[in-house]
């Protein structure tokens, strides 16, 4: 079982609606991050939080400690936003290394 | 953008070549990273460094070796390159010192193995 599993993996929906992307880690963690990977590019990130809540725009990221689930949401999605989106954890122990989600491949239509 | 450059961007080379694939950082940072990036396998830490001369091996390391010799370049060799070994390969950089720092990417190196 991996340590930080995404949910769901792959994901279409029309131009508009409200997406939420889904991450729980079984790990102490420091930290856990957002990124974004759009085809064919790099990869950028979107959040880091530890705790509560962040908000960029139209994306927000919650974060809860306790049940160590961490959710991405999108509001008013755009074709813009299809990307693939990554949950990765910072592990408490050694080097501060990332450990990743696989991914989901989001694709909104206009 | 951290100042973080990947070369090549794209190579393709056939199986038992040596290949190297260096990384650049402009900005002095300690932690430098390299990851393998496959379908239905997402990221993959290969190895890490924590200074010049300071390496350490992550998940995916047999195949590969790394360079340290100045702060800013953190090289990656595939000895003796394998079809596995095709993959998109990505670098960090990680900014500060503590357990609340940012990861940043490089733009990746596609390597085909022929």
């Amino acid at each position: 079982k991996n340590e930080v599993e995404q949910s769901p993996q792959n994901l279409t929906a029309q131009e508009g609606e409200f997406i939420t992307i889904n991450c729980s880690y079984s790990v102490g963690i420091s930290a856990l991050h957002w990124l974004q990977q759009h085809p064919g590019g790099g990869i950028v990130s979107l959040f880091m939080l530890s705790s509560g809540k962040k908000k960029h725009g139209r994306l927000i990221a919650t974060i809860n400690i306790q049940e160590k689930h961490s959710s991405l949401h999108i509001t008013a999605s755009h074709p813009r936003d299809s990307a693939v989106y990554i949950c990765a954890a910072t592990i408490i122990q050694g080097a501060q290394k990332l450990v990743f989600g696989q991914g989901t491949r989001l694709t909104i239509n206009p | 953008d951290a100042g973080i450059t990947q070369s090549p961007r794209h190579k393709v080379t056939e199986t038992g070549t040596p290949v190297t694939l260096r990384c650049h950082q402009t900005e002095n940072h300690r932690y430098m990273y390299w990851y393998r990036q496959d379908p239905g396998h997402g990221l993959r830490l290969i190895h890490y460094s924590y200074g010049v001369k300071d390496t350490d091996k992550g998940e995916v390391s047999d195949g590969y070796s790394v360079s340290r010799s100045k702060t800013e370049d953190f090289l990656l060799t595939l000895e003796s390159a394998t079809s596995s070994q095709t993959s998109v390969y990505f670098c960090a950089i990680r900014r500060g010192g503590g357990p609340m720092d940012e990861q940043f990417f490089g733009p990746g190196t596609r390597l085909t193995v022929l």
